[in-house]
């Protein structure tokens, strides 16, 4: 079975600046999808960027942009010029041909 | 934009309560999803569904049933509610996965 680690519970950062949020995860299989998703307190999933794994380059959205290491089974999510509006729980998820798996999630708080 | 609706955003049930939280989707999604999610323990799959009248078990089915009578509506069914299912539930469907597209959450409180 698929596992998704999130290892940082909570984070903050100051507006402007960059923060980095970890995600690793165990599988076998050799093709699936890894996605970050953002819940603000309204509790709308957002999908805010996903990486298919037989692509080599990393996904870039705006502000976020995904280090994937595929050898590593490591997905981290980078959000530069941190807004206030990113403040939200933010779930790393795993796709392999099963329903989403997603990890325990990391609450980030953007400070002014 | 595809439509996931929960028809209850709070809902407050009392122990022992038959308990029905509804899902609809409105672009003819086959697959549909309940996920609960809990405080340190992320999104957990409870059931789903590839299709009418076909439900298979997530990692955490017990205390849980599901109904697909129509393709739209998936239902969950918590036949005699008790207080460690207080939780929020998350329904969410996709033609094709993995592209999932969520419901906005129902917040279940069993008093």
């Amino acid at each position: 079975a698929q596992t998704v680690t999130q290892s940082q519970p909570e984070m903050s950062v100051q507006e402007a600046e960059t923060v980095t949020l970890s995600c690793t995860y165990d599988t076998s299989e050799n093709n699936y999808y890894l996605f970050w998703y953002k819940q603000p307190p309204s509790r709308q999933m957002i999908l805010v960027i996903r990486q298919e794994a037989y692509k080599q380059q990393n996904a870039t959205e705006n502000r976020f942009s995904v280090n994937f290491q595929k050898a590593a089974k490591s997905f981290s999510l980078k959000i530069s010029d941190s807004q206030l509006g990113d403040t939200a729980m933010y779930f790393c998820a795993f796709y392999g041909n099963t329903p989403l798996v997603f990890g325990k999630g990391t609450r980030l708080s953007v400070i002014a | 934009d595809v439509k996931v609706t929960q028809s209850s955003r709070y809902l407050v049930k009392r122990t022992g309560e038959k308990v029905f939280l509804e899902c609809v989707q409105d672009m003819d999604h086959e697959n549909m999803f309940w996920y609960r999610q809990d405080p340190g323990l992320g999104l957990r799959l409870i059931y789903f569904s590839y299709d009418v009248k076909m439900k298979e078990k997530g990692d955490i089915p017990e205390g849980y049933s599901v109904s697909r009578e129509k393709k739209e509506r998936f239902s969950l069914i918590l036949e005699s509610a008790s207080t460690n299912q207080t939780s929020m539930y998350l329904c969410a469907s996709t033609k094709r996965e993995p592209d999932y597209t969520f419901g906005s959450g129902t917040r279940l409180t069993v008093v």
